[in-house]
């Protein structure tokens, strides 16, 4: 069984680009979440899907950050304009019924 | 506000030995927790889950307490081995699947 896909694997910008990510779940998974891991620190979950719609986004900053999952499918993360506090790893994850959570190996973002 | 605490100081055994590892929290009523193993630039990999309402959970060499009273979690590794060497993060679970995670602690077993 394939995995959580992710693409890129790493990405170093300029302050005030943009960037985007994408995120392949595991075949089947209706819920897909976006979290961002900053080094030293555990994951934080930014977003959490459920099919193609938003379940929580409480905390997503939504002045610079935008996530979209059409068809209920893959899914992309975007920031803009970044900012250098925003240099983590954003893991997008998936799962089906149940509490097991599957993780990507994550798209490294330095913002520099 | 909810947190969660794991010893942010690595932990150092020798091969066999078993290693213990604790996660507390406050404020915070999980419906479940879960431990998650990270090796560097990969993304964490499930373990155990345990319920509020279960004291042990167990899987191969690993063994996970929930005292809901203390608000603790102890995840025990017997007769570690260097391939165990990662850091492990504890996860709290409102429900929903809604995870909130620790800072994670890690673990280095020397030959």
């Amino acid at each position: 069984e394939a995995g959580v896909a992710q693409s890129p694997r790493y990405k170093i910008i300029e302050k005030r680009q943009s960037v985007a990510f994408w995120c392949n779940p595991i075949s089947g998974h209706a819920t897909l979440y976006w979290y961002q891991q900053i080094l030293g620190q555990g994951p934080k979950l930014l977003i959490q899907f459920q099919n193609n719609g938003v379940v929580d986004d409480s905390q997503l900053p939504k002045d610079r950050f935008s996530a979209e999952r059409l068809k209920g499918v893959d899914s992309t993360l975007k920031i803009q304009p970044a900012k250098l506090e925003d240099s983590a790893v954003y893991l997008c994850a998936s799962s089906w019924t149940g509490n097991t959570i599957y993780f990507g190996e994550g798209s490294w973002l330095t913002v520099v | 506000s909810q947190k969660i605490e794991q010893n942010s100081e690595a932990l150092n055994i020798q091969e066999g030995k078993t290693a213990t590892l604790t996660c507390n929290y406050t404020n915070y009523s999980p419906a479940y927790l879960q431990w998650y193993r990270q090796d560097p630039g990969r993304g964490p990999v499930f373990l155990l889950l345990i319920r509020e309402n279960e004291k042990e959970k167990r899987k191969e060499r690993l063994k996970v307490t929930f005292d809901t009273t203390l608000k603790q979690s102890l995840f025990h590794i017997t007769a570690s081995q260097p391939a165990d060497s990662a850091t492990y993060l504890c996860a709290l679970d409102g429900g929903g699947n809604k995870l909130t995670f620790g800072t994670g602690t890690q673990l280095k077993v020397e030959l």
